[in-house]
């Protein structure tokens, strides 16, 4: 099975700061990865897929990149209602897809 | 607008089954695969199992493989998941999710979450 990793459990930043928060996959998954943010209490909620698109209603001040085996997801400005944990997920070839251990954004 | 309601967690001894089901609406159920993800109390996400669209293809995590089997009905628009030899690290939040049709596995809606415990 294809393994998750990202490299920070948290982060400590400040509102308007440039936020990036990265995963890696244990192979190859070309542009499989998608992200989720989750509020404490709440379900995830999709950010990112495929990488890079922009899923409908999220702001723009979020974005991905990368492709084979790292990934990014940027926070432009980081706004007060960021402050959430981010999952990556891979979803190439056939299940089982994964999620990353998660990175906790937390006030600095 | 969609709507995912889960029900039929709750405490169940460890050994023991428990069925979560999960009423669907707002969209066309039989277009969509439909995956269940759970997480432990404090941990991360951990992705269980999916089912395609018609329900003739279904994939598990290897933690759950075995033990647990998801299916659906699409005539009736729920989705659910049947749980045998429950253990006590299967405790955790038992999220029903869409998959979306712009990418294979990206969810793109989730339910609010049924509560699992497994403990004597």
């Amino acid at each position: 099975d294809i393994q998750m990793t990202q490299f920070s459990s948290s982060l400590s930043a400040s509102v308007g700061d440039r936020v990036t928060i990265a995963c890696r996959a244990s192979q190859s998954i070309s542009s499989y990865l998608n992200w989720y943010q989750q509020k404490p209490g709440k379900a995830p909620k999709l950010l990112i897929y495929a990488a890079s698109s922009l899923q409908s209603g999220v702001p723009s001040r979020f974005s991905g990149s990368g492709s084979g085996t790292d990934f990014t997801l940027t926070i432009s400005s980081l706004q007060p209602e960021d402050f959430a944990t981010y999952y990556c997920q891979q979803s190439y070839s056939s299940p089982p897809w994964t999620f990353g251990q998660g990175t906790k954004v937390e006030i600095k | 607008e969609v709507q995912l309601l889960e029900s039929g967690g709750g405490l169940v001894q460890p050994g023991g089954s428990l069925r979560l089901s999960c009423a669907a609406s707002g969209f066309t159920f039989s277009n969509y695969a439909m995956s269940w993800v759970r997480q432990a109390p404090g941990k991360g996400l951990e992705w269980v199992s999916v089912i395609s669209n018609s329900g003739g293809s279904t994939y598990y995590a290897d933690s759950v493989k075995g033990r647990f089997t998801i299916s659906r009905d699409n005539s009736k628009k729920t989705l659910y998941l049947q749980m045998e030899s429950l253990r006590a690290d299967d405790t955790a939040v038992f999220y029903c999710a869409k998959e979306g049709g712009n990418i294979v596995g990206a969810i793109d809606y989730w339910g609010q979450g049924t509560l699992v415990t497994v403990s004597s």
